[in-house]
């Protein structure tokens, strides 16, 4: 089957703008990750999804960032506002819920650059 | 201090070289390290997983983790040009789905 997609692959928008980014998990796959990749920081823990409900948003940076899932299956994370220091990799992972490991597929990402 | 330590590099190699690859990390309860491969303009994909301490190897890699250290290694064997890429470790408290908490990643080109 196919794996994690991502859209749009990159994304330039002005200072200001709101942008929208989408997930789609792998079928079947409950639990739903976004993490943001920034040059030099690694990848910093966004938001977590199991199912539609979000129990950790704990990584969000600010209240302008905000994401929701829909029928356990995409998820849609929304910059508002969007500032320079935004400009990074966003990345989202699915994984199974399962009583073993914790193993995430990741997406391909989406490149934001804000100007 | 961050949570989990990692040099950028960059590292280079010949072919054929082995190369080592650290982590450092703060938290004692973290249980679970994984390394991830990604290439470039690619998502991070696994590559090995262990479970606290120990070693495990599958092919040219093999992965040790030294708790009372706070240390994790990825060792690989016989390097190949296509080995080249961004190594990230990650590790996590829980076993279930939790979110991972990344190393920077070090970038490494096997040099044919």
């Amino acid at each position: 089957g196919a794996g994690v997609s991502q859209s749009p692959s990159n994304k330039v928008t002005e200072k200001g703008k709101d942008v929208e980014l989408r997930c789609d998990p792998i079928s079947g796959h409950t639990a739903l990750y976004w993490y943001r990749q920034s040059l030099g920081q690694g990848l910093e823990f966004l938001i977590y999804f199991q199912g539609n409900s979000a129990p950790d948003k704990s990584g969000l940076p600010s209240d302008r960032f905000s994401a929701e899932r829909t029928g356990g299956s995409v998820s849609t994370l929304t910059i508002q506002r969007t500032q320079q220091e935004d400009s990074a990799v966003y990345l989202c992972a699915s994984s199974l819920t399962r009583v073993s490991y914790n193993e995430q597929f990741f997406g391909p990402g989406t490149r934001l650059t804000v100007l | 201090q961050k949570e989990v330590e990692q040099d950028p590099g960059p590292l280079s190699v010949p072919e054929g070289a082995i190369v080592s690859l650290n982590c450092t990390y703060s938290n004692s309860a973290f249980q679970y390290f994984m390394w991830y491969r990604q290439y470039s303009r690619k998502g991070p994909e696994l590559l090995m997983y262990t479970y606290s301490s120990g070693n495990k190897e599958d092919g040219r890699f093999t992965a040790q983790v030294d708790k009372s250290s706070k240390y994790i290694s990825l060792f690989i064997r016989d390097s190949q040009p296509s080995d080249s890429a961004t190594y990230l470790c990650a590790m996590s408290v829980l076993r279930g789905n939790t979110p991972l908490v990344f190393g920077k990643g070090t970038r490494l080109s096997v040099i044919a």
